[in-house]
Parts: C-alpha cells; sequence; structure tokens
C-alpha cells in the first residue's frame, strides 16, 4: 500500500541553524500538508500546497518557514532560522483530492538546542 | 470555523471492557469527521471517517463511530478493549473554510489498557 514517507525520523540542531524536513507524498496525490506537534499537545495546521504554491497557511507559519516541491516527488519544509520553541515532531501529509482523506507520514522528530 | 472538542485527556479501561472515546465539534456546514490514532513514537494512522451516509461507521481493529447530529457528536467505541490498543487518539474535523479542507484536531485522548 503507498504511503507517505518522511526523512529525517529524527534531527538535532542548534539554535538560528536552518533545517530541511523532507516528505515523499503519495504519488499521485495533489494536496500536500504539514502539520507540527509539539511534545503533550495537539496537533496543529502549518500549511497547504496545492498546484505549486501555498494555498493556506497557519498563523505559526511565519517569514522563518517555506515550502517547496522540487521536483515531482519531494516536498520540504524549511525553517530558516530555528528556535527553541520549533522543537516538535513535524509530520507531512497528502491527499488526493480536496474532499478525500489525509494520509500522514510516520513524522519527524525536531529538537532545538 | 470549525472545532472540536474532546473530553478526557486520559482514559484508563481494563483490557476486554468497553472503550468509549468522547468527540464533539462545532461546524456551520455539515463535517467530515475523522478519527485518527497515534502509537508511541509513530505517525498518525486513519482509524474510521465519516463524511456522508450512514452515521454508524466502521473502522479498523474493531473500531466503529456515529455521527449523531443533534448531539454534535462523534464517539468512537469498541466493544472490547485489548492491549494493543493503547495509544493516543485523535479526532479531527475537516475545515471547509479553507482553502484545501485541512484538517483541525482535538487535543487527543490517552488510551490506556490495563492487565
Amino acid at each position: 500500500e503507498p504511503e507517505v514517507t518522511q526523512t529525517p525520523s529524527h534531527q538535532v540542531t542548534q539554535m538560528g541553524q536552518e533545517v530541511i524536513l523532507r516528505c515523499v507524498p503519495i504519488s499521485n496525490h495533489l494536496y500536500f500538508y504539514w502539520y507540527r506537534q509539539i511534545l503533550g499537545q495537539k496537533v496543529e495546521f502549518l500549511v497547504s500546497f496545492y498546484n505549486n504554491e501555498i494555498s493556506e497557511k497557519s498563523e505559526i507559519f511565519d517569514d522563518q518557514f517555506s515550502v517547496e516541491r522540487p521536483d515531482g516527488s519531494n516536498f520540504t519544509l524549511k525553517i530558516r532560522s530555528t528556535k527553541l520553541e520549533d522543537s516538535a515532531m513535524y509530520f507531512c501529509a497528502s491527499k488526493f483530492a480536496r474532499e478525500e482523506t489525509q494520509y500522514f507520514g510516520p513524522g519527524t522528530r525536531l529538537l532545538v538546542l | 470555523a470549525q472545532s472540536v472538542t474532546q473530553l478526557g485527556s486520559h482514559v484508563s479501561v481494563s483490557e476486554g471492557a468497553l472503550v468509549l472515546l468522547r468527540c464533539n465539534y462545532s461546524s456551520s456546514v455539515p463535517p467530515y469527521l475523522f478519527w485518527y490514532v497515534q502509537y508511541p513514537n509513530q505517525g498518525l494512522q486513519l482509524l474510521l471517517k465519516y463524511t456522508t451516509g450512514a452515521t454508524l461507521v466502521k473502522g479498523i481493529n474493531g473500531f466503529e463511530a456515529e455521527f449523531k447530529k443533534s448531539e454534535t457528536s462523534f464517539h468512537l467505541t469498541k466493544p472490547s478493549a485489548h492491549m494493543s490498543d493503547a495509544a493516543e487518539y485523535f479526532c479531527a474535523v475537516s475545515d471547509y473554510g479553507g482553502a484545501t479542507n485541512k484538517l483541525i484536531f482535538g487535543t487527543g485522548t490517552l488510551l490506556a489498557v490495563q492487565p
């Protein structure tokens, strides 16, 4: 069964450093998402991406964040200058159509020191 | 705007007992509702979903949920808990107000199953 994959599974970085989190969505999916889950808290929407552009973003998704679909398979989330409060589990999700179910990847656990 | 409330951040049941995890939603339009499960150190796995049609929805691992419009609820049940059901469960509603129907999650319920 097709699945969403994410790399790396864990990343430790120093405050102020740039990180890139990578996702490979399911191949025929058209809508892509990033969510995050701070430890002990609920899953929060960050950004959605469709037709090669951001469709919607949350208040969390400020100028420090960016997303890209550099080729036909990868979907990346970049944090330009990480802060301590960026430490969280980041989930990528994708779906085929607007009304369909989102499928989630296993997540990348980011720790900012 | 849509929202989800999960009552009970922690629920503990005995193996073989009924599991009931509560979810109430707020939505100005007919909602799409979901239950996801997160096992320790893993991602989110879809348990079941309600879109339209039959209000009793069956999912994986013996779970089911009933959409009750009059009560704005979508509670998750399983007749007999198994040790492997220990996980965190998230109720979510699809946000029609946004461009891409993002998911809005509840705060989650951690289910513990006692032997």
